[in-house]
């Protein structure tokens, strides 16, 4: 069964408004972390936000912030006035456990497309 | 500049030949991981390590050997490439509670 799953292959959205790209997981370890990286044309991952599952509230970094729903196992990437140069692919990665020495398994990834 | 920096970024090289792929990071991390971008995918780990001279596999390391005998240092051999094996390679590094993994540039391996 996939730990990651990402729904969307690609997602659209103008300029200047909020998207969300999908993001569940599966794990029945009580404690992981939840990670989202941007890898832009040019091939290079960016982390973006981490969320752990103890964390009571909702991940925030900027424009970005993770909509984190433990009861239904999502985490879901929220990113506000969009911009041109967030057009990329988005993975939804997770880290289970705390002696997995920071292993990640990934999503297959969604592709953003930001429109002017 | 300090970070973590992986040679060379472009290689094509043919079926049988070994190849090594090389991992810099100037951070002291602990833990070191290579990964595999494929279409279709996402990013697969192929080794990690926790510390010098300890690494263990992960989900797809048939045909990789790995070494880290060095903390800064964690290259990665393919000892008889095969065309299965042409995928981008990423090197990342972490340390820490959260443990965020900081990626180099990738390396695009071409076997011919």
């Amino acid at each position: 069964a996939q730990k990651i799953t990402q729904t969307q292959p690609g997602m659209f959205v103008q300029e200047k408004e909020a998207v969300t790209l999908d993001c569940t997981y599966d794990t029945s370890d009580p404690s992981y972390g939840l990670f989202w990286y941007k890898q832009p044309s040019s091939g290079e991952m960016i982390f973006l936000i981490y969320q752990g599952s103890y964390d009571q509230q909702n991940a925030t970094e900027g424009r970005y912030s993770l909509n984190f729903q433990k009861a239904r196992k999502s985490a879901n990437l929220v990113i506000s006035a969009s911009q041109l140069g967030d057009s990329a692919m988005y993975f939804c990665a997770m880290r289970e456990g705390l002696t997995s020495y920071g292993k990640l398994t990934f999503g297959q990834g969604t592709i953003l497309t930001v429109h002017p | 500049d300090a970070g973590i920096t992986q040679s060379p970024r472009y290689k094509i090289t043919e079926t049988g030949r070994q190849v090594t792929l090389m991992c810099h990071q100037t951070w002291s991390h602990s833990y070191m991981f290579w990964y595999r971008q494929d279409l279709g995918h996402g990013l697969r780990l192929i080794y990690y390590s926790a510390a010098a001279d300890i690494t263990d596999k992960g989900e797809v390391s048939d045909g990789y050997v790995v070494s880290r005998s060095k903390t800064e240092n964690f290259p990665l051999t393919l000892e008889s490439a095969t065309r299965s094996q042409t995928s981008v390679y990423f090197c990342a590094s972490s340390e820490g509670l959260v443990n965020i993994q900081y990626f180099g540039a990738g390396t695009r391996l071409s076997v011919l």
